[in-house]
C-alpha cells in the first residue's frame, strides 16, 4: 500500500463545466503523476510534478491543469469538461532517488454527459 | 518516438499451462522496464521490474520477465497460470531517468478452468 487516495472515486458532470480531482499521498514522495487510461491506449500522461509548485506536461495535457501547493496534495483540473475527458484517471507516485517505478492509486472514474 | 507494443489484446490459456505475454519498446537509451497488473475496478500493482545486471528478472505472484536488448523485447512468463491471474497487464518503459513512463495498450488475459 503506497499510502495514495483519490477522491472523488466517482463523479458525474455536465459538459463545459470545471473538476477538479485531488490527489493525496501519506509519505511525502517528491514525484506525482496523473494518468488516464482509455481502452486500447494504456495509460498516457497528462501531467506530473517533481516538487511544490514544480510541474510539468505530459503527451496529453491539454485541456487540463494541475497544482501542487503541498507535498501530499496533487490536484487535477479539467478548465471545462468536454465528452472526450470521460476516462479513468490514476495518481501515481514514485519515491525518487534510485527508485524509478511508479505506484498507483485506486483511480477516479469521470464521466462527462 | 518512445512507445511501447503489446501485440496481444487478449488471451486465453487454461487452468495450469504456461503464460507468455510479449512487449516490445522502442527507446534510443537503456531502459527501466517494468510489467504492471490490473484487476478490473483496481489501480496498477507492480509485478516487477528491470533496471540493469542479471536479465532475467522475478517478480511477484510467481511471474518472471526477460529483458532482451537485441530484440528490444521483456517478456512476461508464468510457468503455470491460476484462475486469479485473469486480469489486464500492462508493460512500460521509464524514460528520463525513471520520470516519465510510457505504457502499452495492455493485454487482457482470460484463464479458462
Amino acid at each position: 500500500d503506497a499510502g495514495i487516495t483519490q477522491s472523488p472515486r466517482h463523479k458525474v458532470t455536465e459538459t463545459g463545466t470545471p473538476v477538479t480531482l485531488r490527489c493525496h499521498q501519506t509519505e511525502n514522495h517528491r514525484y506525482m503523476y496523473w494518468y488516464r487510461q482509455d481502452p486500447g491506449h494504456g495509460l498516457r500522461l497528462i501531467h506530473y510534478s517533481y516538487g511544490v509548485k514544480d510541474t510539468d506536461k505530459g503527451e496529453v495535457s491539454d485541456g487540463y491543469s494541475v497544482s501542487r501547493s503541498k507535498t501530499e496534495d496533487f490536484l487535477l483540473t479539467l478548465e471545462s469538461a468536454t465528452s472526450s475527458q470521460t476516462s479513468v484517471y490514476f495518481c501515481a507516485i514514485r519515491p525518487g532517488g534510485n527508485t524509478y517505478e511508479q505506484y498507483f492509486g485506486p483511480g477516479t472514474r469521470l464521466t462527462v454527459t | 518516438a518512445q512507445s511501447v507494443t503489446q501485440p496481444d489484446i487478449h488471451i486465453t490459456v487454461s487452468e495450469g499451462a504456461s503464460l507468455e505475454l510479449r512487449c516490445n519498446y522502442s527507446y534510443g537509451a537503456t531502459p527501466y522496464l517494468f510489467w504492471y497488473v490490473q484487476s478490473p475496478g483496481q489501480g496498477l500493482q507492480l509485478l516487477l521490474k528491470y533496471f540493469s545486471g542479471d536479465t532475467l528478472v522475478q517478480g511477484i505472484k510467481g511471474f518472471e520477465a526477460e529483458f532482451k536488448r537485441s530484440q528490444s523485447s521483456f517478456n512476461l512468463r508464468k510457468p503455470s497460470v491460476h484462475w486469479s491471474d485473469a486480469a489486464e497487464y500492462f508493460c512500460a518503459v521509464g524514460m528520463e531517468y525513471g520520470n516519465k513512463l510510457v505504457f502499452g495498450a495492455g493485454t487482457i488475459l482470460r484463464v479458462k478452468s
